[in-house]
């Protein structure tokens, strides 16, 4: 069967930094993205990996290894408004997006 | 970047009665659009594929006489909600794939449904 795995949450301090884990079995792989949804909204787009390696965009980074089966997301000075849930989620062979149920992330002043 | 609206942003109704919804892509043609199912603390569920010009593909336990999809054109579809009852109270969501970049999805806002 197909799978994603993340931790339902996480909790850090402002201006720290977090990693958010995400392990993936699926039928084929066509990328893996990562979405941030804060409460009661949708979810907005925050990266897109298909090749090994990390992408940065500004805080936010994100790391994939295909042979693993692993990604990571990485934000860097968080802020109080970057509390919220991080959805990872893989494209699969027919190009269908498989869902992790989400990690909420809690900033602590 | 692409923009997909959605209409009404929130909806109460009396069980029994029917809701549809909206999705639009309002700078971008669609040929795939998806409507998902979320509930308080739970992630998205898929409920349907929707391909302009044909049958939406059902994902599986979602009932498709219930749940109408409609995809008229590259820029919209409609979800209607048939016979509603409270259980179908839930939070919406629909999201358009670009032709341009064909990997990336798009999402509403959303639509908070609540049935009495």
């Amino acid at each position: 069967g197909q799978n994603i795995d993340q931790p339902t949450e996480m909790t850090a301090t402002e201006g720290a930094i977090v990693q958010i884990n995400c392990t993936y079995q699926t039928s084929g792989f066509n990328g893996l993205f990562w979405y941030q949804q804060h409460a009661g909204e949708a979810p907005t787009f925050l990266s897109y990996n298909v090749l090994d390696g990390l992408e940065e965009k500004g805080r936010f980074s994100s790391f994939l290894s295909r042979s693993k089966g692993y990604s990571y997301l990485l934000l860097k000075e968080l802020q109080m408004k970057d509390s919220a849930s991080y959805l990872c989620a893989v494209m699969d062979s027919n190009y269908q997006l498989i869902w992790g149920a989400g990690t909420k992330l809690i900033i602590k002043p | 970047g692409a923009v997909v609206s959605q209409h009404p942003s929130w909806v109460i109704c009396k069980s029994g009665t029917s809701v549809k919804i909206e999705c639009r892509s309002l700078d971008f043609q669609a040929t795939t659009m998806f409507w998902y199912r979320q509930f308080p603390k739970q992630s998205l569920m898929l409920m349907a594929t929707s391909n302009e010009g044909s049958k939406a593909t059902y994902e599986q336990g979602v009932e498709k006489d219930k749940f109408l999809i409609n995809h008229a054109s590259l820029t919209l579809s409609t979800l209607t909600v048939t016979s509603a009852h409270p259980e179908d109270s839930s939070f919406y969501i629909c999201s358009a794939r670009d032709l341009r970049q064909d990997y990336e999805q798009y999402f509403g806002p959303g639509t908070r449904l609540t049935v009495t």
